[in-house]
């Protein structure tokens, strides 16, 4: 069965540099949420879009930022990269937002892109 | 705040033995918990997923408990294999006005050896 797919699996980029990290989801699944996983932590929810619309915010700086296309793929951008932001960048899909109490929708993690800043 | 705190933070046991990794939290509005497996570096796994009205669940070695009202899960490990090795992240959903939030436990590391 086909699962999440993030690109570029490794990245390896200096303290000021840009970054983009892309996310693509299951088909047919039409929310991506965004996660980042310092070293020895737990993961870290960033940002979520369902329909192409922001659905959810949490610990995201400001210099980033992510939109998601028309095809439901997603991207976050990552400008005046620091130290600080070496980690696993998780994307994870899912097919709606559960609307209905006791019910859920599965989210689908992708293997992660580990970001390196020197 | 959510909260999700997992006991132990790492355990170690021989391959064939069983093991008990524990689950509490403090989530509100609670909507489901889960539990993921994790390789080092890779992303998470799902290996069950419960609902308020579910008390106990199987997916092959393992068996995951759910009290609601202690707000206490267990995932039981039967049978370890070496690839078993990982971390066990416990991870609680809300659902608040069509959002679903996940809160994620700091996770148990799970060492099987020979």
């Amino acid at each position: 069965a086909a699962g999440v797919i993030q690109s570029p699996r490794h990245l390896i980029k200096e303290k000021r540099e840009t970054a983009t990290l892309k996310c693509y989801p299951i088909p047919r699944h039409d929310t991506v949420y965004w996660y980042q996983q310092g070293p020895g932590q737990d993961p870290q929810f960033l940002i979520s879009f369902y329909e192409k619309m922001q659905s959810d915010k949490g610990s995201i700086p400001d210099r980033f930022s992510a939109q998601q296309f028309s095809d439901y793929h997603s991207e976050l951008n990552m400008s005046s990269l620091e130290l600080g932001d070496s980690a696993l960048y998780f994307c994870a899909s899912s097919l709606g937002v559960s609307g209905s109490w006791g019910s859920y929708n599965e989210q689908f993690f992708g293997p992660g892109t580990r970001l390196t800043v020197l | 705040k959510n909260q999700v705190e997992q006991s132990p933070q790492s355990l170690i046991i021989l391959e064939g033995k069983n093991c008990t990794l524990q689950c509490n939290y403090t989530v509100s509005p609670f909507s489901n918990l889960r539990w993921y497996k994790q390789d080092t570096g890779r992303g998470p796994v799902s290996l069950t997923i419960m609902t308020f009205s579910e008390n106990t669940k199987s997916n092959g070695r393992y068996t995951a408990t759910l009290d609601a009202d202690t707000k206490q899960s267990s995932l039981h490990i039967t049978a370890s294999q070496l690839s078993d090795s990982a971390s066990y992240i416990c991870v609680v959903s809300d659902l608040n006005f069509g959002n679903e939030k996940l809160t994620f436990g700091t996770g148990t590391r799970l060492t099987i050896i020979p």
